[in-house]
């Protein structure tokens, strides 16, 4: 089946405490994207990737790092979590490298809790 | 930096009605997609419509784009309970090395059976 995952799902942290959301598809797509959600605020890009070891900041990069050594993946890490990055994360992926031609297909979310 | 805005926020209707949502946007555009997002859950694409097209039919949607007007609409024709979810248009920004979808912050439907 054409998916885009991530793990975790949930996630409850403490400030500062590292961690990696990781995000996966297996439709050889090449771009692949990051975005925040919050109430009030809508949904909001953080990092995208045109290709492999091609990432670019998008309206909210900061506090955030991203990697693309495969295609399939593009984890997202944030080295010092702090509360503020506590939202709902979707990582997306599109067909070619230009992301905004072609539909989106979405992972399921992953909720980020920072304490 | 947002694009796209729709209106109205939220929208509650009866079963069996239809729904428009519209959608506004500030500079020119190659393309304008609908996604629609049930509480809590990712986003599912439904429509794109491309800059030379006025108006696109999917099953029970119907998407019109005016670029003149910089302005999209989406029209749910014969709702159901099953439609109440919040749709986002979403706008590319391009140029400058820039590869990006901006998405609006959605209106919220609800369908009461």
């Amino acid at each position: 089946e054409a998916q885009v995952t991530q793990n975790p799902r949930y996630l409850i942290t403490v400030t500062g405490k590292k961690l990696t959301v990781t995000c996966s598809q297996n439709m050889n797509h090449e771009y692949m994207s990051w975005y925040r959600q919050d109430p009030g605020l809508g949904l909001r890009q953080i990092y995208y990737s045109m290709n492999v070891e091609v990432t670019d900041k998008g309206d909210v990069p900061e506090g955030y790092k991203v990697s693309r050594k495969e295609k399939r993946n593009f984890p997202l890490i944030l080295e010092s979590p702090s509360p503020n990055q506590t939202s709902l994360y979707f990582c997306a992926s599109s067909l070619g490298p230009r992301g905004s031609y072609n539909e989106q297909f979405f992972g399921p979310g992953t909720r980020l809790t920072v304490l | 930096s947002q694009q796209g805005e729709e209106d109205p926020q939220a929208l509650s209707i009866q079963e069996g009605e239809n729904a428009t949502m519209n959608c506004s946007y500030k500079t020119s555009i190659n393309n304008l997609q609908w996604y629609r997002q049930n509480s809590g859950r990712g986003l599912v694409h439904l429509i794109l419509i491309r800059s030379n097209e006025r108006e696109k039919h999917s099953g029970r949607l119907r998407v019109t784009l005016d670029t003149s007007k910089k302005s999209s609409s989406l029209l749910i024709t014969a709702s159901r309970a099953a439609d109440t979810a919040s749709y986002f248009c979403a706008t590319p920004v391009t140029g400058g090395g820039s590869e990006k979808l901006v998405f609006g912050k959605g209106t919220k439907l609800t369908v009461n059976p």
